[in-house]
């Protein structure tokens, strides 16, 4: 399958921060960036969806403020967690979608936690 | 509201037996489905699809089953191996550039494959 890659795998920041997680997809152009945030022992909850070029769609009861996403190119997006909070520690993935692909292929995921 | 489930959270399984994992959703807009397998602190793997057209789809030892009538499909793996053992998660989507074009994740299924 295609190739998405994330970056950090983990990340430890300060309250307060700010950290960006990065999105590629490596071998198509992803036209569309889908990016979840996981708690322990529960699903991937989708936070955002974001097509190239164009305003990132939040998820009802996500701060768009708090969680900047970017998607300047066909294989990059980004996510950035703003004025990070202890509560704000999760496992965040993110994944890419080709224009006529119909499977989602998925990053390694980013442990961030916030101290 | 849940639009994917997946009522069981966990399943145990005899190596060299069938397992069976399944997965219920609600929204009729869902056109295409999807399985990924998911190890802790790693990303989703994509495993099998479905479109809403079939009603079976092979790959190897796993086939996936669509039932549309009842919103219902399921995971077969067959034969079970202890590698196999992992979170397994539906996940549905909408179809491409209308506004539900996203992945809706279920909540997963805990696969325990027994040697």
């Amino acid at each position: 399958g295609a190739v998405v890659s994330q970056h950090p795998s983990w990340v430890i920041c300060k309250s307060g921060t700010s950290v960006k997680i990065e999105c590629r997809s490596l071998d198509f152009q992803a036209t569309t960036m889908f990016w979840y945030r996981q708690f322990p022992k529960q699903s991937l909850m989708l936070m955002a969806t974001s097509n190239e070029g164009s305003k990132a769609t939040y998820e009802q009861g996500v701060e768009k403020d708090k969680f900047l996403i970017n998607h300047a190119s066909l294989t990059l997006s980004t996510l950035t967690v703003t004025s990070a909070h202890p509560e704000d520690s999760s496992f965040y993935i993110c994944s890419a979608r080709g224009s006529m692909n119909t499977e989602a292929f998925f990053g390694q995921g980013t442990r961030l936690t916030v101290v | 509201d849940q639009q994917v489930k997946q009522n069981s959270p966990s399943l145990s399984v005899q190596e060299g037996r069938i397992s069976i994992l399944n997965c219920d959703y609600t929204n009729s807009m869902f056109d295409y489905f999807l399985w990924y397998k998911k190890y802790p602190a790693e990303g989703p793997t994509f495993l099998i699809s479905i479109s809403s057209i079939k009603d079976k789809n092979e790959d190897g030892r796993f086939t996936v089953f669509l039932n549309k009538s009842a919103k219902h499909l399921s995971l077969h793996i067959v034969p079970s191996q202890p590698g196999d053992s992992a979170v397994y998660f539906c996940a549905a989507s909408a179809p491409l550039k209308t506004s539900y074009d996203k992945v809706i994740f279920g909540p997963g299924t805990s696969l325990s494959v027994i040697p």
